[in-house]
């Protein structure tokens, strides 16, 4: 069975432009979250998307977004980039929900310049 | 508010010897606990998981406690091997209409 697959891997872009990021969850799995990692932190949580609907959103701004499109793959959007959002963007999916074992990506590392 | 810790940033180890990773969290609604190993750039990957009903579980080297009644679980790996060297990460979770909640991470170094 194929795993969570992110893309790109890696990603390089300057303030002020937007980025979209990639990912298709594991067949079957209906919950697709997105997370952010940044050095020193641990895992802040975006979103969670789940039959295409927005089910729980952490403490982002609204420049962070994303969907998810009837065959449970989602995208994610940050428009005007900041230097702060450098980071790795890593999607898990799940099965039912956000709460219960998740399966991850190896990320997308977005460097912002 | 942080409802879950992990108070040790990192922890070293000598191979062969016992890890002992450390997580505290406050709200007592959590019913279920999970650990995930993370190393650099790559995302985390499930290790172990310990329902609120049980007070130990375990899995091969890895083994997690639970004590409710401090809010505490530990997650023990023995003998240490030098591909345990990576970050740790414990969460916490409730129900469905909540996402998991996680801890900082403890860096663990197996030295040889």
């Amino acid at each position: 069975k194929a795993g969570v697959t992110q893309t790109p891997r890696y990603l390089i872009k300057t303030r002020g432009q937007q980025v979209t990021l990639s990912c298709s969850p594991i067949s079957g799995h209906r919950s697709v979250s997105w997370y952010q990692q940044t050095p020193g932190q641990g895992l802040q949580f975006l979103f969670e998307y789940f039959s295409e609907t927005q089910r729980n959103k952490g403490n982002f701004p609204g420049r962070f977004s994303g969907r998810q499109f009837s065959n449970s793959r989602s995208e994610m959007n940050v428009s005007t980039l900041e230097l702060g959002d450098s980071a790795l963007y890593l999607c898990a999916s799940s099965r039912q929900g956000s709460n219960e074992k998740l399966f991850f990506g190896s990320g997308t590392q977005l460097s912002v310049l | 508010d942080q409802q879950v810790k992990q108070n040790s940033p990192s922890l070293s180890v000598q191979e062969g010897r016992i890890s002992i990773l450390n997580c505290d969290y406050t709200n007592s609604m959590f019913d279920y606990f999970l650990w995930y190993k993370k190393y650099p750039a790559e995302g985390p990957t499930f290790l172990i998981s310990i329902s609120s009903i049980k007070d130990k579980n375990e899995d091969g080297r890895f083994t997690v406690f639970l004590n409710k009644s401090a809010k505490h679980l530990s997650l023990h790996i023995v003998p240490s091997q030098p591909g345990d060297s990576a970050v740790y990460f414990c969460a916490a979770s409730r129900d469905s209409n909540y996402q998991l909640i996680w801890g900082a991470g403890t860096k663990l170094i197996i030295k040889p």
